[in-house]
């Protein structure tokens, strides 16, 4: 079946440029994570959607970013004012509310450079 | 989550098998053995999960201490699309929370 999808897969934005990202889960799939990774470096948490439950925001670095989810269906991440250390590979991922260990299945990414 | 420790790096020959080693000494009773793999340029893949129990699927086999305090996985016969960072992760069960990566293994396959 489809896995996550992700657009645009690349984008190149000018500093201080507004920036969406989105990102399509797998279907019937409730829990949606974004993670950031900057080149060369691990993965780090951004923001958690389960359900209709309020996201977990405790990894949003500044109040630059935010997301959102409609439903249980897209997401999009929004940097404002992008900054050149906003430069990095976004990975959105989503897993079932059903399985007991929450397995996460990653899109293939959207790579920001910020000129 | 607890903390794992994995070694930075490590090499294989292709068609022998690997052992990837993590180390979980703070581990709870309730927390799952997860391991990721993320490829050259793509999003991290799931490999494996266990408990107590060693495990095999058609990626790999997860071996698990006595313990509990250490795992291994076991790739049996790594190919060169093998190479990519593996990530050992402890999931508290039950938990649908962020999954917290470390810095992992980049496993080199030499031909």
């Amino acid at each position: 079946g489809a896995g996550v999808s992700q657009s645009p897969s690349n984008k190149v934005t000018e500093k201080g440029k507004d920036v969406e990202l989105r990102c399509d889960p797998i279907s019937g799939h409730t829990a949606l994570y974004w993670y950031r990774q900057r080149l060369g470096q691990g993965l780090e948490f951004l923001i958690y959607f389960q359900g209709n439950s309020a996201p977990d925001k405790s990894g949003l670095p500044s109040d630059r970013f935010s997301a959102e989810r409609t439903g249980e269906s897209v997401s999009t991440l929004t940097i404002q004012r992008t900054q050149q250390e906003d430069s990095a590979v976004y990975l959105c991922a989503s897993s079932l509310a059903s399985a007991i260990t929450y397995e996460q299945y990653f899109g293939p990414g959207t790579r920001l450079t910020v000129t | 989550d607890a903390k794992t420790t994995q070694p930075n790096s490590m090499e294989s020959n292709e068609e022998e098998p690997v052992h990837l080693p993590c180390n979980h000494s703070t581990i709870s009773g309730t927390d799952y053995i997860h391991w990721y793999r993320q490829l050259p340029s793509q999003g991290p893949e799931y490999v494996i999960h266990g408990l107590t129990s060693n495990v095999n699927n058609r990626m790999a086999s997860l071996a698990i201490a006595e313990d509990r305090k250490s795992s291994t996985l076991i790739l049996h016969r790594a190919t060169l699309r093998d190479a990519a960072v593996y990530y050992c992760i402890l999931r508290r069960s039950g938990s649908a929370r962020q999954l917290t990566f470390g810095s992992g293994t980049q496993l080199t396959v030499l031909p």
